[in-house]
């Protein structure tokens, strides 16, 4: 049980194209996501808290209006990486609260 | 304010030689911490959690975790290292209080398994 899937597992977009990661919970009903981003050999950092049916709650220092976060059920959260860059290129990892949070397998996002 | 500082950035023992992952946690209320691990291009994957219950916590693959208040200390150990544990660990903080989820993750300890 308590399974997370993120589509697509990898990306390549070309700078000045938005992205759409899809973090779904495939056997329990999540209230609340999480999305982080790992670059290369560091550990993870929390983006924003994504709420169904209510706005995301961003961390400091994460642009909103580049990550677009959408929780529009309870089993599925988006983020949109709108006018990619290449600097946003990085893996990014969503999470799903159930009893604890479990974790998707990642999306490597790489902008050329 | 929640932080976990990792002691070592990189561990390497011998298969079948006892392993031990350092992590020290910092935290205003209650902690609930986390032992979660990565191998490369694959997803994080629970080892085992504390949530103020018994302080000696087992989990899954051998592993083991103690948690000392007075050390503020959650180190991670496993009697004898097998070559699928090589991977990136990282340990996890989580203040409890106010219904606050939010992780906060070290910065990671490579394992190395030297065959």
């Amino acid at each position: 049980g308590a399974v997370v899937s993120q589509h697509p597992s990898w990306v390549i977009c070309k700078s000045g194209t938005s992205v759409k990661i899809e973090c779904r919970s495939l056997d329990f009903q999540a209230t609340t996501m999480f999305w982080y981003r790992q670059f290369p050999k560091q550990s993870l950092m929390l983006m924003a808290t994504s709420n169904e049916g209510s706005k995301a709650t961003y961390e400091q220092g994460v642009e909103k209006d580049k990550f677009l976060i959408n929780h529009a059920s309870l089993t599925l959260s988006t983020l949109t990486v709108t006018s990619a860059h290449p600097e946003d290129s990085s893996f990014y990892i969503c999470s799903a609260k159930d009893v604890g949070q479990y974790f998707g397998p990642g999306t490597r996002l790489t902008v050329t | 304010a929640q932080s976990v500082t990792q002691l070592d950035s990189h561990v390497s023992v011998s298969e079948g030689t006892p392993v031990l992952l350092r992590c020290n946690y910092s935290s205003s209320y209650s902690p609930s911490l986390f032992w979660y691990v990565q191998h490369p291009n694959k997803g994080l994957q629970l080892l085992l959690k504390y949530t103020s219950a018994a302080t000696l916590v087992k989990g899954i693959n051998g592993f083991e975790a103690e948690f000392k208040k007075s050390e503020t200390s959650f180190h991670l150990t496993k009697p004898s290292a097998h070559m699928s544990d090589a991977a990136e660990y990282f340990c996890v903080v989580s203040d409890t209080n106010f219904g606050n989820e939010k992780l906060t993750f070290g910065t990671g300890t490579r394992l190395t398994i030297i065959p």
